[in-house]
């Protein structure tokens, strides 16, 4: 079984750009997670998704962050435009409806803003 | 005051010490507990649930402590292989996951 993906592994850009981070859950997996870490902090919840629905979006930084799950699948993060301090990991974890909390996680993808 | 707070470590110990390491949360409130360990630059995998009365895995065994709001890991036997960052992983209410900041370990041969 495929285990959660996240596209691209690394992105390099420039303050004021535009990037978007996909993520595709297990297959199954009905709740959807993004989360960061910076550099030295601990990893930090941005938002939950269960299906399409967007449970609790309240650790998202502010409205350059964009996060949807269309069709209840796969999910993208837009950050929109970037700042320096938006560089970090982004992970994405999945849950089953039923074992919400055992979170199955992506390998992360590596933003720079530089 | 950080909502999750482990020791950072690190934690140098020799091949087959029993090693244990704390984690306290702040919220009264939180639901659910679980370690979660990281190896350099990978994911978080999930290693343990936490419950009050212990939860043990072989050579792991986890504990809870709601009156004094701290969470445990104890390993047993360490191995070279059990090098890496312990996560301290706390549900609050909803679906908000708090991290600790992670203890690292470092076993020895």
């Amino acid at each position: 079984e495929a285990g959660v993906t996240q596209f691209p592994s690394h992105s390099v850009i420039e303050k004021g750009q535009t990037v978007t981070l996909r993520c595709d859950p297990i297959s199954g997996h009905d709740n959807l997670y993004w989360y960061r870490r910076v550099m030295g902090k601990e990893i930090k919840f941005l938002l939950h998704f269960v299906k399409e629905s967007k449970q609790d979006e309240s650790g998202m930084p502010n409205n350059r962050f964009l996060a949807e799950r269309t069709g209840g699948t796969y999910s993208t993060l837009k950050v929109q435009p970037a700042e320096l301090e938006d560089s970090g990991v982004y992970f994405c974890a999945s849950s089953q409806f039923g074992a919400r909390e055992k979170l199955f996680f992506g390998s992360g993808t590596q933003l720079s803003v530089l | 005051r950080k909502e999750v707070e482990q020791d950072p470590g690190p934690f140098n110990v020799p091949e087959g010490a029993t090693v244990a390491f704390n984690c306290t949360y702040s919220n009264s409130a939180s639901q659910s507990f679980f370690w979660y360990r990281q190896d350099c630059r990978k994911e978080p995998k999930l290693l343990m649930s936490v419950y009050s009365s212990g939860n043990e895995d072989g050579r792991f065994t986890a504990q809870l402590n709601r009156a004094s709001q701290y969470i445990s890991l104890l390993i047993r036997d360490s191995k070279l292989s059990d090098s890496a960052t312990y996560l301290c992983v706390v549900f609050t209410g909803g679906f908000k996951t708090i991290f600790g900041a992670g203890t690292r370990l470092f076993v020895k041969a």
